[in-house]
């Protein structure tokens, strides 16, 4: 079976500190996609990448293939990033498998 | 920035009743698809549409659900006859090709009583 599981469940930090996310994957996958899904419940993409490191502004993707792990990474953390951040992976067709999701909350 | 569109916000519907979600997607996409999230749960895949069909659907999507493109902006999920169960979050989402990024749109809240 095709499983995606994230870890923490729940995380929550002082402002200003460095965060880290995990997703791991049991097969193969064409590419993992980070989303973060907001109090109200709208879900905004942030990456989809198949390999190698991605950046957008504090926001960094990892992923390794090989370990069939990847790594979400705030830096600079801020309460505004309040949110449950959700990892997702296509195996080969288009649609989205979800791991639980990572609550995470900033505290000023 | 284009974006995924949804009607209604929140449905609130009895038991038994049909409903439809509407959805209008990025215009220049070919794939759409409807998610679901029950309360407290992870996101769940419904269906997937390309020309005009479906191309993948899941176990839950049973004979008591369907999607329709009816013109070509829009596109639909209907539900038949409803159950206390389906009370969920519906997202629906686009792309422009297999394997490219899906966009998503803010999502009904169907609460079935």
């Amino acid at each position: 079976k095709n499983e995606v599981e994230q870890s923490p469940q729940n995380l929550t930090a002082q402002e200003g500190e460095f965060i880290t996310i995990n997703c791991s994957y049991s097969v193969g996958i064409s590419a993992l996609h980070w989303l973060q899904q907001h109090p109200g419940g709208g879900i905004v993409s942030l990456f989809m990448l198949s390999s190698g490191k991605k950046k957008h502004g504090r926001l960094i993707a990892t992923i390794n293939i090989q370990e069939k792990h990847s790594s979400l990474h705030i830096t600079a953390s801020h309460p505004r990033d309040s949110a449950v951040y959700i990892c997702a992976v296509t195996f080969g067709n288009e649609k989205l498998t979800f791991g639980t999701g990572t609550r995470l909350t900033i505290i000023p | 920035e284009p974006e995924v569109t949804q009607t209604p916000s929140h449905q609130v519907t009895q038991m038994g009743q049909e409903v439809i979600l509407r959805c209008v997607p990025i215009s220049n996409h070919l794939y759409f698809y409807w998610y679901r999230q029950i309360l407290g749960q992870k996101v769940e895949f419904l269906v997937s549409f390309y020309n005009n069909e479906i191309s993948e659907k899941s176990e839950i999507f049973d004979d008591q659900f369907s999607v329709e493109r009816p013109d070509g902006s829009n596109f639909t999920l209907k539900i038949r006859s409803t159950k206390l169960e389906d009370s969920a979050m519906y997202f629906c989402a686009s792309s422009s090709g297999v394997g490219y990024e899906q966009y998503f749109g803010p999502g009904t809240r169907l609460t079935v009583t």
